[in-house]
C-alpha cells in the first residue's frame, strides 16, 4: 500500500495551525499512525488507530479520517514541535510509511 | 518505564554480516512484539521485520526475507536482527520498537506501548 503524504515541507509560525494529509492507496480502514521525529532521533508514537492520542501526547495534536484519506492537525504550533512527520499504515503487510512532512519555522 | 537499548555503531565491508541487539526493560519482554524499521541517510522510515519473543515467530517484508534473521533470548530481555549479505544501499540507522501484544496474531495494533530503541547506524563500505 503506499501512502501519499503532503506537503512535503511546511514553513509556519509559532500558533499556526498545521494540518498535514496522508493518502493511502487502498482502504485501510482505521489503521494510521502519525509519528513525530526529531533530528537524530527514533520516532515517537503521536495518533494511533488514526485518532486515537498516544501515551503522554499533548492534547494539541490530533488525527481525523478513514478508510484512504486522513488528517493530522497540529491546532497551535510551538517550538518543540520543530520535526519531521510520517504517517504508517499497519492494515495490510508491509506497513508502509509516508514520505514524511517536515515541519519548519517560518 | 519502558527501555529499549540498541547495540552501538557498525561498519561492515559488502557481502559482511551485522547482528544488531534490541535490549528491553520495564515490562514482560515475552508480552510485546519486537518490530525492526530502517532509516537510510536522509531518507524516510522502511518497516523490515517482527519478532513475537514468546512464540519465536518471526515474519519479514519480502525484500529482506532471504537476507534477515531475528532471534531473541528471553532470559536477558533482548532481541536480535541478523542481517547478511551487506550492500553499500544497507548503509541505514537500523531501530527495533516494541508494540502490539504478542497474544495477537496481528503484530501492529497498539496496547500501552510503542516505544523504540536509540537507532543502531550500519554503515557498509569497501
Amino acid at each position: 500500500i503506499q501512502m501519499t503524504q503532503s506537503p512535503s515541507s511546511l514553513p509556519a509560525s509559532v500558533g499556526d495551525r498545521v494540518t498535514i494529509t496522508c493518502q493511502a492507496s487502498q482502504d485501510i480502514r482505521n489503521y494510521l499512525n502519525w509519528y513525530q521525529q526529531k533530528p537524530g532521533k527514533a520516532p515517537k508514537l503521536l495518533i494511533y488507530d488514526a485518532s486515537n492520542l498516544g501515551p503522554g501526547v499533548p492534547s494539541r495534536f490530533s488525527g481525523s479520517g478513514s478508510g484512504t484519506d486522513f488528517t493530522f492537525t497540529i491546532s497551535s504550533l510551538q517550538p518543540e514541535d520543530i520535526a519531521t512527520y510520517y504517517c504508517q499504515q499497519y492494515d495490510n503487510l508491509p506497513p508502509t510509511f509516508g514520505q514524511g512532512t517536515k515541519v519548519e519555522i517560518k | 518505564q519502558v527501555q529499549v537499548v540498541q547495540s552501538g555503531a557498525e561498519v561492515r565491508k559488502p557481502g559482511a554480516s551485522v547482528k544488531v541487539s534490541c535490549k528491553t526493560s520495564g515490562y514482560a519482554f515475552s508480552d510485546y512484539y519486537i518490530q525492526w524499521v530502517r532509516q537510510a541517510p536522509g531518507q524516510g522510515l522502511e518497516w523490515m521485520a517482527w519478532i513475537n519473543p514468546k512464540s519465536g515467530g518471526t515474519n519479514a517484508a519480502q525484500k529482506f526475507r532471504a537476507r534477515v534473521t531475528l532471534t531473541r533470548d528471553t532470559s536477558i530481555s533482548t532481541a536480535y536482527m541478523e542481517l547478511s549479505r551487506l550492500r553499500a544501499d544497507d548503509t541505514a540507522v537500523y531501530y527495533c520498537a516494541v508494540r502490539g501484544s504478542s497474544g495477537d496474531d496481528w503484530p501492529f495494533y497498539f496496547h500501552e506501548i510503542d516505544m523504540w530503541g536509540q537507532g543502531t547506524t550500519v554503515s557498509v563500505s569497501s
